[in-house]
Order: structure tokens, then sequence, then C-alpha cells
């Protein structure tokens, strides 16, 4: 159990839906982040959440939309996708992130996302 | 541009030792770090490195050579659930973590 959980595990969504995929951890942790992981790949950082403030956009297609209400939880919003976006997307947590150091991220399990 | 190399898939007997490599040429060195990921399951930190030398977890050791852009990661008495891909990451001058991706690990009996 890595304290940190992934909804849903599996989507199936056309490319005109919308649908948000949610990330939630009880570590305490203050600093949140959304990977897309393609077969073959090195993982891709999209989104880092810092103290609730974004603070990390990899030049992310708009069509990716996250969201932080708070420190526990987040969000990313999902819609027009493309077939390409199919992938396993991971959220991570931290501790907060500051200007020298860096703490090891604990993973959720991810989301599965097949766009047909 | 920044680059993490390691190999994408190595085969190893169960009871033996495997070591799987990465380089990595980046701007800048903060530390790299090691992660198992069972298939369809998260990553799960293994192991830090910032300074030269060999650290070691168990059965499992970490070496670092800085001036070689150069790590290893080390399976001692492997085990069926050893089977997963290795990630290395390397954290770079502006405390980015860059991303390999990955060897599988198969495991045989």
């Amino acid at each position: 159990e890595t304290g940190v959980t992934q909804t849903p595990r599996h989507l199936v969504m056309g490319m005109t839906n919308k649908k948000s995929l949610k990330c939630e951890q009880h570590l305490g942790h203050n600093a949140m982040y959304w990977y897309k992981q393609s077969a073959k790949k090195p993982l891709e950082l999209m989104f880092v959440y810092s103290l609730e403030e974004r603070v990390e956009n990899n030049s992310v297609p708009s069509r990716f939309s996250p969201e932080c209400p708070n420190s526990s939880h987040l969000f990313l919003h999902l819609h027009t996708l493309q077939p390409e976006d199919s992938a396993l997307y991971l959220c991570a947590s931290s501790q907060a992130l500051t200007a020298d150091t860096y703490y090891e991220q604990y993973f959720g399990p991810g989301t599965r996302l097949t766009v047909t | 541009g920044q680059n993490i190399d390691q190999p994408t898939e190595m085969t190893a007997t169960e009871g033996a030792i495997v070591q799987i490599n990465c380089t990595y040429q980046t701007s800048g060195f903060n530390g790299l770090f090691w992660y198992q990921q069972h298939a369809g399951e998260a990553p799960t930190f293994l192991s830090y490195n910032v300074l030269d030398g060999l650290e070691e977890k168990g059965r499992f050791s970490s070496f670092l050579s800085r001036s070689k852009g150069y790590s290893y990661l080390l399976l001692k008495e492997l085990q069926m659930k050893d089977s997963a891909s290795y990630l290395c990451a390397v954290l770079d001058s502006n405390y980015q973590l860059i991303w390999g991706a990955g060897t599988k690990l198969i495991i045989k009996p």
C-alpha cells in the first residue's frame, strides 16, 4: 500500500468525451504530480503542484487540465483527447518542493487510459 | 539534450545476480534514483545516490560514479518476485527529475 490512490484504474473514452482522473494521497504530503507513461518510453512529467500551487507545466496540450483543490487531492480533466493520448497516467506525491531539497516521490497505481 | 540510457530488457536466473546499468548525460546532477515497477502497479522507490560509491540495502545495492555519468543497480539472490521494470532517474541542476525508459527484468526458474 503506497498511500496514493487513483480512480478509475481503467478508462476507455471516445475523442469527444469529457472525463476526469482522480488522485488522493494519505501521506500528509504537500506536493503532487501527474505523469504520463507510454510503453517503452520514459516517464513524462505533466504537472506539478506544491502547496496547492502549480509550479510546472511541461508544454502539455490544453486538452489536459489539472486541478488541485487541496494538498490531498489532484484531478486531471480530459477533453477531446487523441488516440496518441492512450497511456498509463500516474499520480505521485512527495514532501513540498523547496529550492535545494528534493524528496522521493510516492506513486499511485495509475489509470490505464484508452482513447478510441 | 538530457538523456538517460538503460537496457530495454534483461533476463536472469532465480538465485543468481544481475546488474542493471544506467548512464546519463544531464545538465547538472543532484542525485540518482532507482525505482521498481511491477506490471500494472505503481513505481516504488528503491534507492537514492548522490555521492560516489556503493549503497547497500539488503539484496539490492546501487552504485554511482559521477565522473563517468554511470550507475548500476545490483540485485543478488534473485527471486521470481524481482521480475519487474527498473527505472533510473536523475535529478538535474534545476531539480527536475529526468527518467530513463526502464529495464524490464525477466527472472527464469
